[in-house]
């Protein structure tokens, strides 16, 4: 199986912060890498698919890079409705796994 | 609307079974790579099953041989029977969406999820 490393754990940020979640996988995934986004209590929200590209009317805020087996979410500037937990994904080959979590808690 | 709606969880003994659904409305389940995805109580998601094409089926290694996951096209609803039940089964269960454009979009759409506990 593919493991999926996210780093930190846990990112307390302001308001208009720059911020970035990394996440490493343990072999290559072909770019074949999501980013989640999950609220208290709801579903996770898909922002981003294959390493880069937004979903549907998410923010430009968010976005996405790679390098080799490292990934990267960026929020260029933390809004008030960004404090949640962050989940990386890669669908390469199954079992399809999830990292850990990073929640991004106010400062 | 495109929307997908969990329903049949509960609480089940260990060893005991259940079946749950999730009604798709706005596209057709017949022609769409869908998944069960559960999430224990402060964990990370886990893939649990996918469906994808006429008859290709997908399952975590924890759930094979227990958990058969099908559709009814005529109802436009996908299934998940779970049989054999384990205390660690208890999760969230979301059905998702897989969409292909250039390549897959995965988890698209989730339902808001049904809760099954099992417990003695």
């Amino acid at each position: 199986d593919i493991q999926m490393t996210q780093s930190p754990s846990t990112l307390s940020a302001s308001v208009g912060d720059r911020v970035t979640i990394t996440c490493r996988a343990s072999q290559s995934v072909n770019t074949w890498l999501a980013w989640f986004q999950q609220k208290a209590g709801r579903a996770p929200k898909l922002l981003i698919h294959k390493v880069s590209n937004l979903d549907s009317g998410v923010p430009s805020r968010f976005s996405g890079s790679e390098s080799g087996t490292e990934f990267t979410l960026t929020i260029s500037s933390l809004q008030p409705e960004d404090f949640a937990t962050y989940y990386c994904q890669q669908y390469d080959s199954y079992p399809w796994t999830f990292g850990q979590g990073t929640k991004v808690e106010i400062k | 609307e495109e929307q997908v709606v969990e329903s049949g969880g509960g609480l089940i003994q260990p060893g005991g079974s259940l079946r749950l659904s999730c009604a798709v409305s706005g596209f057709t389940v017949s022609n769409t790579y869908m998944s069960w995805v559960r999430q224990a109580p402060g964990k990370r998601p886990e893939w649990v099953s996918s469906i994808h094409g006429g008859t290709s089926t997908y399952y975590a290694d924890s759930v094979r041989g227990r958990f058969t996951i099908s559709r009814d096209n005529s109802r436009n609803t996908l299934y998940l029977q779970m049989n054999n039940l384990r205390v660690e089964d208890t999760a969230m269960y979301s059905c998702a969406r897989i969409t292909q454009a250039t390549g897959w979009i995965p988890f698209d759409i989730w339902g808001q999820g049904a809760m099954v506990i099992v417990s003695s």
